[in-house]
């Protein structure tokens, strides 16, 4: 089956530094990405939609100078935290889909503690 | 707007017996309907999805869900529960390409306990 890796799996940063975290799809193109951030308890919240060699499209409320998104090709994307604050820290899980596909499949997420 | 509703916070269920978590949604145009597993600082598994046809599918770890479209429903169902079982388990909507979106909306999450 389709695989996503993210890398790092966790981190933690000191607030003020920003941090970079990649998803990539092993064994597929995906034409879009997906970014998530994930509460305690609570269901992924979508942050953005990224499709390769376009500019992200972000979801209301979520300040894309501070979440840089990249989609440089079909297999990598990358979110950039920038200027971390404590209240970043949080869970935050990518997904791609291959071209036609009904179905994305997700990385194993990236736990982000910033202090 | 589409919407996906998991009435459940959690589901207990003694290993052995069947289980059932519970999912309703809202769609413009025909659903795509998918279930989710996560375990602990893990991200999703996929376990099904309906996208058309017989409305009873059959997914990993032996989890089935049934497609019903007059009560708009799509629940995950398992005949015999394992401790293993037991985790997040999120429902999922997106819309065909007739209409809505089709970026996928997820429930809210149902915390499936298996008690040996």
């Amino acid at each position: 089956g389709a695989v996503v890796s993210q890398h790092p799996s966790w981190v933690i940063c000191k607030s003020g530094t920003s941090v970079k975290i990649e998803c990539r799809s092993l064994d597929f193109q995906a034409t879009t990405m997906f970014w998530y951030r994930q509460f305690p308890k609570q269901s992924l919240m979508l942050m953005a939609t990224s499709n390769e060699g376009s500019k992200a499209t972000y979801e209301q409320g979520v300040e894309k100078d501070k979440f840089l998104i990249n989609h440089a090709s079909l297999t990598l994307s990358t979110l950039t935290v920038t200027s971390a604050h404590p209240e970043d820290s949080s869970f935050y899980i990518c997904s791609a889909r291959p071209g036609r596909s009904t179905e994305a499949f997700f990385g194993q997420g990236t736990r982000l503690t910033v202090v | 707007a589409q919407s996906v509703a998991q009435p459940e916070d959690q589901v207990n269920v003694a290993e052995g017996n069947p289980l059932t978590v519970k999912c309703t949604y809202s769609v413009s145009g025909n659903p795509y309907l998918f279930w989710y597993v996560q375990y602990p600082n893990r991200g999703l598994q996929f376990l099904l999805k309906y996208i058309t046809g017989d409305n009873l599918v059959k997914g990993s770890y032996g989890f089935e869900a049934e497609f019903n479209k007059s009560q708009t429903s799509f629940h995950l169902k398992k005949p015999s529960a394992l401790v293993s079982d037991s985790a997040l388990y999120f429902c999922a909507v997106r819309a065909d390409a007739s209409g809505g979106s089709y970026i996928p909306t997820f429930g809210r999450g149902t915390s499936l306990i298996v008690h040996p």
